[in-house]
């Protein structure tokens, strides 16, 4: 079946630090691929996403680039600010407007 | 962007009661309407879509007489869980499109439903 798995978090780190939140799936086809970022009291919000192979989604600058060869959408930011503390999450959508979600990662970021 | 409100925030209610969430698109109109439940450290899991006038869809293994769900206008549609009981306890989001497998979806805040 189709689903997405990311790394279990919490993700803890210090201002300015690199981030890498892990996100692999399993797809019949070729789906589209969004981050969605929930701040605390928040719904999600899109943080970004690429619809086919080789694209990269940028926003905010965060990136993740569509891998088909490993399945992944890994996602990452060159230097992390406390306000990005949030739970993020990875999913996909095929050939209808339904979207699989991973199970989220918490980002904890300190000054 | 978009916005969806979700009412109530939270709600705590007896085993046995119905209890209503509505969500709403506050500045769109919201053609397609989705309903999710997540249950602590694991993924929003889609119970059904509904779009405006016309019954909803719901995913396998959910119970649709249980979980009833009103599209009535283009800006509000309503979750009722009716005789609640303690499994039933969880996180309900909603969220709303314009429309399309290729039109975003706006995600409400959610709604802790606790039942005794």
């Amino acid at each position: 079946g189709n689903s997405v798995t990311q790394m279990e978090g919490p993700v803890t780190l210090s201002e300015e630090a690199f981030l890498t939140i892990n996100c692999t799936y399993t797809a019949t086809g070729y789906p589209s691929l969004f981050w969605y970022v929930q701040y605390p009291g928040e719904g999600l919000q899109l943080l970004l996403k690429a619809t086919k192979a080789d694209d990269k989604g940028s926003n905010k600058g965060f990136e993740a680039t569509y891998r088909k060869e490993t399945t992944s959408f890994h996602l990452e930011k060159g230097s992390v600010q406390v306000s990005d503390s949030a739970v993020y999450f990875c999913a996909l959508r095929l050939y209808t407007d339904k979207l699989i979600f991973g199970t989220g990662t918490r980002l904890q970021v300190f000054p | 962007g978009a916005v969806v409100s979700q009412h109530p925030s939270w709600v705590i209610c007896k085993s046995g009661t119905s209890v209503k969430i509505e969500c709403r698109s506050l500045d769109f109109q919201a053609t397609t309407m989705f309903w999710y439940r997540q249950f602590p450290k694991q993924s929003l899991m889609l119970m059904a879509t509904s779009n405006e006038g016309s019954k909803a869809t719901y995913e396998q293994g959910v119970e649709k007489d249980k979980f009833l769900i009103n599209h009535a206008s283009l800006t509000l549609s309503t979750l009722t869980v009716t005789s609640a009981h303690p499994e039933d306890s969880s996180f309900y989001i909603c969220s709303a499109s314009g429309g399309g497998a290729q039109e975003t979806q706006y995600f409400g805040p959610g709604t802790r439903l606790l039942v005794l």
